[in-house]
């Protein structure tokens, strides 16, 4: 399974754009790269999945460099609410069950 | 749809006494999972069944075991609880070809 490196936390004001990078140096060929996002007393929410360049939902756009060994979760014009622990996860996506490996994951802060 | 639902939703027990969570499932989905998530941590595998009939340790399976009761149920029991033990514990279905996991509300257990 790829190890993935996150920021412990980062900070933000409403209205900004935040990127937040997950490393994941030895990612291999059939490892998809997943985000979740987790609010206090809840369970992690799905939020983009992606395999290399670039992949955009209406909550998030999700870049992969070529090399894949990092990829960077973007969150345009934050708010309050986006107030969370962002989490990064690398895995394939079925070899008869999806081991998955969630780690300390990001916490972001919001302030007005 | 319920989604994914566990129960009991809080729980304290003595040291030595044993307990089943349980967690069921209506999204028809093949692959489940049961997580531990210590305050101010990420979330630790315990363990996940890919299918109906299959069931696999993660990071964290000692002093747990689980059932695959059918399609729709996965429970987690604890032999005999200790104050390790003392976690938030989440449930997640997902189906084979996606990453998008579907997280429970979870159990607050306290063993004291």
């Amino acid at each position: 399974l790829a190890k993935t490196t996150q920021p412990i936390s980062m900070d933000s004001y409403e209205g900004q754009e935040v990127n937040i990078t997950c490393s994941h140096n030895n990612i291999a060929t059939n490892d998809y790269i997943t985000w979740y996002q987790q609010f206090p007393s809840q369970g992690p929410r799905f939020i983009i999945q992606g395999y290399k360049t670039k992949v955009t939902n209406e909550v998030a756009s999700l870049f992969i460099p070529a090399d894949r060994k990092s990829s960077t979760l973007s969150l345009p014009r934050v708010s309050l609410s986006d107030t969370a622990v962002y989490y990064c996860l690398v895995g394939e996506l079925y070899t008869g069950g999806f081991k998955t490996i969630f780690g300390a994951g990001t916490r972001l802060f919001v302030k007005a | 749809n319920a989604g994914v639902t566990q129960t009991p939703k809080f729980q304290v027990l003595k040291t030595g006494q044993s307990m089943t969570l349980q967690c069921a499932q209506d999204m028809n989905h093949n692959s489940m999972y049961w997580y531990r998530q210590d305050p101010g941590m990420g979330l630790r595998l315990i363990y996940y069944s890919a299918s109906e009939g299959t069931t696999d340790k993660g990071e964290v399976p000692n002093g747990y075991n689980v059932s695959r009761l059918n399609k729709r149920e996965f429970s987690l029991r604890l032999e005999s609880a200790a104050p390790s033990q003392t976690s938030v514990y989440f449930c997640a279905s997902k189906e084979v070809v996606y990453n998008e996991q579907f997280f429970g509300p979870g159990t607050r257990l306290t063993v004291l």
